[in-house]
């Protein structure tokens, strides 16, 4: 099957930091990626969707000048907490879909556990 | 409301028994379609099975099955045969609207997290 990669798995960093994280397609081309967050012991809660060489789209409550969402080719998406505090610890989980109307599926990654001190 | 509906937080069963994992759905979509993830305690996301709305037969991969029942908008989820490597969260999720600048959004359930005991 498709393999989607996460850099990195886990992060800590201090408060005011920013932190990148990577989602790599590594063996097909992802025509959407998609970006989530998973608070312990709840469920996935979509942050946004990217398309590749557009703006992402985000989902009600998510706040763009902080989560920064770069979706610059087929095979990588970026996700940057800015200004990253406490309450932003989270798991980060990202997928990707391959194109076609008839393909269903979304990939998803390890995931990345950002720990913000 | 909830378009995604687990009611089971956790579930137990012996292992090489079979289990039932509830989902319920709700969208007013003609074309949908319903997945279900299982994550193991190290978090990554496994895809298990997929089943669209026009589908007329249960998906089957391998130990899965999804009980889908179309007019009740219930997609269980069932496991034969249950293995201890079976312990972990189960998340049912469903895919709606209309392919738009390539993308479709997924909502997912709160989860199930199921114990397989020896």
């Amino acid at each position: 099957g498709a393999v989607v990669s996460q850099h990195p798995s886990w992060v800590i960093c201090k408060s005011g930091t920013s932190v990148k994280i990577e989602c790599r397609s590594l063996d097909f081309q992802a025509t959407t990626m998609f970006w989530y967050r998973q608070f312990p012991k709840q469920s996935l809660m979509l942050m946004a969707t990217s398309n590749e060489g557009s703006k992402a789209t985000y989902e009600q409550g998510v706040e763009k000048d902080k989560f920064l969402i770069n979706h610059a080719s087929l095979t990588l998406s970026t996700l940057t907490v800015t200004s990253a505090h406490p309450e932003d610890s989270s798991f980060y989980i990202c997928s990707a879909r391959v194109g076609g109307l008839d393909y269903n599926e979304q990939f998803f990654g390890p995931g990345t556990r950002l720990t913000v001190l | 409301a909830q378009k995604i509906t687990q009611t089971q937080p956790g579930m137990f069963v012996q292992e090489k028994e079979a289990v039932t994992l509830d989902c319920t759905y709700d969208t007013s979509d003609q074309s949908y379609g319903l997945f279900w993830y299982k994550q193991p305690s190290s978090g990554e996301m496994i895809f298990l099975i997929y089943q669209g709305s026009y589908d007329e037969q249960n998906a089957t991969e391998g130990r899965y099955s999804l009980n889908f029942q179309k007019a009740r908008k219930s997609a269980n989820l069932v496991i034969s045969a249950s293995q201890l490597g079976d312990s972990a969260m189960y998340f049912c999720a469903m895919r709606e609207g209309r392919e738009s600048g390539g993308y479709q959004k997924v909502t997912f359930g709160i989860g199930t997290k199921l114990q397989v005991i020896p």
